[in-house]
């Protein structure tokens, strides 16, 4: 167990819709990471947060917004989704620390969004 | 430009043999690299990592190779089982704020036939 739980596992929304994909995680990890999953694209990085109440953009942050308030939660809003955000929405998290700089993230299931 | 390249989409190998996926990257910056498995439904899974102080990092079947100066990692599974039959990305970061920031490759299908 990643200790990392996303819900949905699914969803389906229209064009236009506001939806939220929530990340929770076990242990308080300091770093939280939100990634998409594309065929032929791999994994890109949405947005970060290195701890509670600071968020950075990764790679490809627009038409997304995150929060985090509570180190254990890290949701991530489309507020007006589009057919170019049907994905597979990936959470993560790491402790990004030791001497070796050991930079492990443990992903949670994922959830596949479908925008109609 | 892709800072991490999987050349290959696919591998096919026969249960008992090796699978060895190769990995490129760009940036010489890169000080730790990491191989993830990803099973379809599921969320990627921690393989094996390694640190660029390092050139092999071995875990019962699996280790990795990294190859500093020609910027090439790779990992081999000995011997392959079908039920490693994933997915696998290759990932890499430097030291230090967003460069601690994981970059992946786009995957190779690894399938191992019985």
């Amino acid at each position: 167990d990643a200790g990392i739980t996303q819900s949905p596992r699914y969803k389906i929304t229209e064009t236009g819709r506001q939806v939220t994909l929530m990340c929770h995680q076990t242990w308080s990890h300091s770093y939280m990471f939100w990634y998409r999953q594309d065929l032929g694209h791999g994994l890109r990085l949405i947005y970060y947060s290195a701890a509670a109440d600071i968020t950075d953009k990764g790679e490809v942050p627009d038409g997304y917004v995150v929060s985090r308030s509570k180190t254990e939660n890290f949701p991530l809003t489309l507020e007006s989704a589009t057919r170019s955000q049907t994905s597979v929405y990936f959470c993560a998290k790491s402790s990004r620390g030791g001497l070796l700089c050991k930079n492990i993230q443990y992903f949670g299931a994922g959830t596949r969004l479908s925008v109609l | 430009d892709q800072q991490v390249k999987q050349n290959s989409p696919s591998l096919s190998v026969q249960e008992g043999r090796i699978s060895i996926l190769n990995c490129d990257y760009t940036n010489s910056m890169f000080d730790y690299f990491l191989w993830y498995k990803k099973y379809p439904a599921e969320g990627p899974t921690f393989l094996i990592s390694i640190s660029s102080i390092k050139d092999k990092n071995e875990d019962g079947r699996f280790t990795v190779f990294l190859n500093k100066s020609a910027k090439h990692l790779s990992l081999h599974i000995v011997p392959s089982q079908p039920g490693d039959s994933a997915v696998y990305f290759c990932a890499a970061s430097a030291r230090g704020g967003s460069q601690g920031n994981l970059i992946f490759g786009k995957g190779t299908k690894l399938s191992v036939k019985p």
